[in-house]
């Protein structure tokens, strides 16, 4: 199986500030078919199912701010929030959909400093 | 828009089965595939499989296959989840994930999630 983890596993930024989470897979997830990288990321805030932020490692999901951006190809990959508000305390997960079966990283929480 | 609507809570002693349903609207059905996904309190998401919609074909997790079945009705719209001999470390919430096309991977829309206890 393909093991996704994540640094840091929590992380303090103070508001208005840049927050930076990696997620660095065991095996590359870029797909020589279509040079496109398997990689998601999501948001989950407490009692609430997961949301996709992003997909193919750089393209956000509808509806998502722009303060969200992913970047990175083959074993290792950025989630940049730009600028931290109030409402993005969560835990945040990367996760490979290269190879079955479908493997997620071990979260990485994220607060208001 | 776009929703998965999930079954309500299970509780469940040790052995039994559970069904869990998850019905979406706001999309055709049979064009998307549905993925299950659960996740132990307090830990991260496990991956049990997915369905493809249009044809039926199932993928599992090989870590669950023995005691997972992944099923759906295109008459009544709805998915399923059914894990057998349950024991106490499948307490957990299960989520339906649409796939982004028909035998997709690429999770979009979430269910709202489905809690199953597993106690004596």
């Amino acid at each position: 199986d393909i093991v996704m983890t994540q640094s840091p596993d929590s992380l303090a930024v103070s508001l208005g500030e840049r927050a930076t989470i990696n997620c660095k897979s065991s095996q590359s997830v870029l797909s020589s078919a279509n040079n496109k990288n398997y990689l998601s990321w999501f948001q989950q805030k407490p009692g609430q199912p997961p949301k996709t932020l992003i997909s193919a490692a750089s393209t956000r999901e509808s509806g998502v701010p722009d303060r969200f951006s992913g970047s990175g190809s083959g074993t290792d990959f950025t989630l940049t929030i730009s600028s931290l508000q109030a409402e993005d305390v969560a835990i945040y997960y990367c996760q490979q959909y290269h190879t079955g079966p479908i493997t997620f990283g071990q979260g990485s929480r994220l607060e208001i400093k | 828009q776009i929703q998965l609507v999930q079954s309500g809570a299970e509780v469940k002693t040790p052995g039994a089965s559970v069904r869990v349903s998850c019905k979406p609207s706001g999309y055709t059905f049979t064009n998307y595939a549905i993925n299950w996904v659960r996740q132990v309190p307090g830990q991260s998401l496990e991956w049990l499989g997915c369905i493809n919609v249009g044809n039926g074909n199932t993928e599992y997790s090989q870590k669950f296959q023995d005691r997972v079945t992944i099923l759906r009705d295109t008459f009544a719209n709805t998915a399923y989840v059914e894990v057998t001999s349950l024991r106490s470390e499948d307490t957990a919430v299960y989520f339906c994930v649409r796939g982004s096309g028909p035998g997709s991977w690429r999770f979009d829309h979430w269910g709202q999630g489905t809690l199953v206890t597993v106690s004596s």
